[in-house]
């Protein structure tokens, strides 16, 4: 799988935005870009993912670069709940021939919500 | 409810034991997923199936056993081989190669 790069931590204060960077240079055509996110003593949840537009969901947008090598994904109004270790990965749907493969996780960013 | 299970939550054990970790899902996935995470770390992938009746290594295989005898049901098999097996360990699942996976709620397993 493509490597993503992170920064280690960030913080922000509630209720202002959040925009979490994500470096992806190696990214192939078929890359799908995912975050996830991991709130502390427990599993990771899906947060969004993308190709190429840009998306929106309740939870966040994603915002992808026009040449697709790097990525951002944005809390519009951080809460203190948003406090947790997000993680963007890559997904190349056509890896290991049928399809699912690895999935890889790397560091992830830690997310710091001040009151 | 649909969902995937991890049990128990917490698990101790004696050093040089086998320990077995439950993961179940009725979510009907055909992907399963095994990972591993230490204090202030990221997952690292132990193992992995896309079907029933085959599994391939993550990046960190040695001294951990897995079997896929089920859809539902992916078990990890902590063996005595594996040096330092106190960790938390996370289950994840897929359905479609579009969509999230999903995660269980981990396993925390001391070793004494």
């Amino acid at each position: 799988d493509a490597k993503t790069t992170q920064p280690n931590s960030m913080e922000s204060n509630e209720e202002e935005p959040v925009h979490l960077p994500c470096n992806h240079s190696t990214i192939s055509g078929t890359d799908y870009i995912h975050w996830y996110r991991q709130l502390p003593s427990q599993g990771p949840e899906y947060v969004i993912h993308g190709l190429t537009s840009n998306v929106n969901n309740r939870m966040a947008s994603l915002a992808i670069a026009e040449d697709r090598k790097s990525s951002t994904l944005i809390l519009h109004r951080a809460t203190l709940r948003d406090a947790a270790v997000y993680y963007c990965i890559l997904r190349d749907v056509n890896a290991g021939g049928t399809s699912y493969g690895k999935l890889t996780f790397g560091q992830g960013t830690i997310l710091t919500v001040h009151p | 409810d649909g969902g995937i299970t991890q049990s128990p939550k917490y698990l101790f054990r004696k050093e040089g034991q086998n320990v077995t970790l439950s993961c179940e899902q009725n979510l009907n996935h055909d992907a399963m997923y095994w990972y591993r995470q230490d204090p202030g770390q990221g997952l690292r992938l132990i193992y992995y199936s896309q079907i029933v009746n085959d599994f391939q290594k993550g990046d960190i295989a040695e001294g951990y056993s897995v079997s896929r005898e089920k859809k539902e049901s992916f078990p990890l098999t902590v063996t005595s081989a594996q040096k330092n097996p106190t960790a938390f360990y996370l289950c994840a699942s897929r359905g479609q190669v579009f969509t999230e996976a999903f995660f269980g709620q981990g396993t925390r397993l001391t070793v004494v």
